[in-house]
């Protein structure tokens, strides 16, 4: 049972526009969602993250935005660069101390 | 951000050896570790979770006779593969989490191979 969903396995997207990677969740006693994005060989690098108190987050090109109703988040990075281009993981959490269950992951690719 | 390290990045071992993989948080005290392990194209599978001063707590499906995880200081947790295969070779990845709660920092990760 996949607690933690991203449907879309890969993302092509022109340099400069917006980016969206979607990722679905269905156990309402996640509290605390996060992003990671991760290159072949290397582990994920921490990118934002949310609580379930707030439905949107921002810092500097990226922002999460979180629909509890419909058990759905999603990061925005904009404008896009060649460098986003890796595998992004949302991940979550149902308490502080606890482990994360990651999504599938998503390829963005961000073409020059 | 926080910093975690992982040695070796790279080791290749022969089937029947042992393997040790060290996690250190660099500037931060862990009270928690978490080892994840990830097949190629495939998300994190969680192994285990280590806490400092007492035994890890393994995933369903994972040997922890086989994974010997080994907490004994707030910035080491140390991951031994045992009596390695072949199917164990696998990419092996470490985070520590900070006192405050949610975030997990990751490692650079491990590339195991099994000959």
């Amino acid at each position: 049972d996949q607690q933690v969903k991203q449907n879309s396995p890969s993302l092509s997207v022109q340099e400069g526009r917006i980016s969206i990677l979607n990722c679905d969740y269905t156990n309402s006693m996640f509290d605390y969602f996060l992003w990671y994005k991760k290159y072949p060989a290397e582990g994920p690098t921490f990118l934002i993250s949310i609580s379930s108190i707030k439905d949107k987050n921002e810092d500097g090109r990226f922002t999460v935005f979180l629909n509890k109703s419909a058990k759905h988040l999603s990061l925005h990075i904009v404008p896009s660069q060649p460098g986003d281009s890796a595998v992004y993981f949302c991940a979550a959490s149902t308490n502080a101390g606890n482990m994360l269950t990651f999504g599938g992951g998503t390829r963005l690719m961000v073409k020059p | 951000g926080a910093v975690v390290s992982q040695h070796p990045s790279r080791v290749i071992c022969k089937s029947g050896t042992s393997v040790k993989i060290e996690c250190r948080s660099l500037d931060f005290q862990a009270t928690t570790m978490f080892w994840y392990r990830q097949f190629p194209k495939q998300s994190l599978m969680l192994m285990a979770t280590s806490n400092e001063g007492s035994k890890a707590t393994y995933e369903q499906g994972v040997e922890k006779d086989k994974f010997l995880i080994n907490h004994a200081s707030l910035t080491l947790s140390t991951l031994t593969v045992t009596s390695a295969h072949p199917e164990d070779s696998s990419f092996y990845i470490c985070s520590a989490m900070l006192t405050s709660g949610y975030e997990q920092y990751f490692g650079p990760g491990t590339r195991l191979t099994v000959t």
